[in-house]
């Protein structure tokens, strides 16, 4: 079974940092960009960043570029997410998504990993 | 900077058709991809490349784009249906990725 599975969601200081993964199962990880997206509570769905399949390019949405790190590890089959120097704004949940085919097709969705930054 | 636009809610009756807009300076060039995410559910992918269904998304979903607008097709819509729905693309050099502001579609 194709699954994509959240963690590292936890409660936070502003300022502090954190750090998610996204384990991935049932397909050859290494085939895929991977993308995370969060959603702040009560709000809509918001793309925060994105890693090629052999991690040789990223993006990274300017609300979190310079403070977020995404990377990748094809020989666990995971991904990763480091966020540095949060802020309350960050506070959502987290979630993992594969594409196809290099199309922005996001195929498969983990359930998310809940980040709270509050002090 | 770059934005998509859709309606914040949607009403339907079961059994009728609704439809939900997302519109963008892009769209023309851009493709859409259109999401649905149930109450404390992950989003799942219901159409893409405008018009495409993904298998095992109902035949009742469908989609099209037309210059700056595209839409999203519920025709005989169910009771299951009732979530929101966002829209998805690009800017114009296909760099900038984000979400419109999502519809709520209540059916009752």
């Amino acid at each position: 079974e194709v699954e994509l599975v959240e963690s590292g969601g936890a409660l936070v200081q502003p300022g502090g940092s954190l750090r998610l993964s996204c384990a991935a199962s049932g397909f050859t990880f290494s085939d895929h960009a991977m993308h995370w997206v969060r959603q702040a509570p009560g709000r809509g769905l918001q793309y925060i960043s994105g890693i090629s399949s052999r991690a040789a390019g990223t993006y990274y949405a300017e609300s979190v570029r310079g403070r977020f790190t995404i990377s990748r590890d094809n020989s666990e089959n995971t991904l990763y997410l480091q966020m540095d120097s949060l802020r309350i704004e960050d506070t959502g949940v987290y979630y993992c998504a594969r594409e196809v085919g290099a199309k922005n097709i996001f195929d498969v969705w983990g359930h998310g990993t809940s980040v709270t930054v509050s002090s | 900077s770059y934005e998509l636009t859709q309606p914040p809610s949607v009403s339907v009756s079961p059994g009728h058709t609704a439809r939900i807009t997302c519109s963008g300076d892009a769209l023309p060039k851009r493709y859409v991809f259109w999401y649905q995410q149930r109450s404390g559910q992950a989003p799942m992918l219901v159409i893409y490349e405008d018009k495409k269904r993904p298998s095992g998304i109902p035949e009742r979903f469908s989609g099209s784009s037309s210059g700056t607008m595209a839409t999203l097709t519920v025709s005989g819509a169910q009771v299951e249906d009732e979530a929101d729905y966002y829209c998805f693309s690009t800017d114009i050099d296909g760099d900038y990725r984000l979400f419109g502001g999502g519809t709520k579609l209540t059916v009752l």
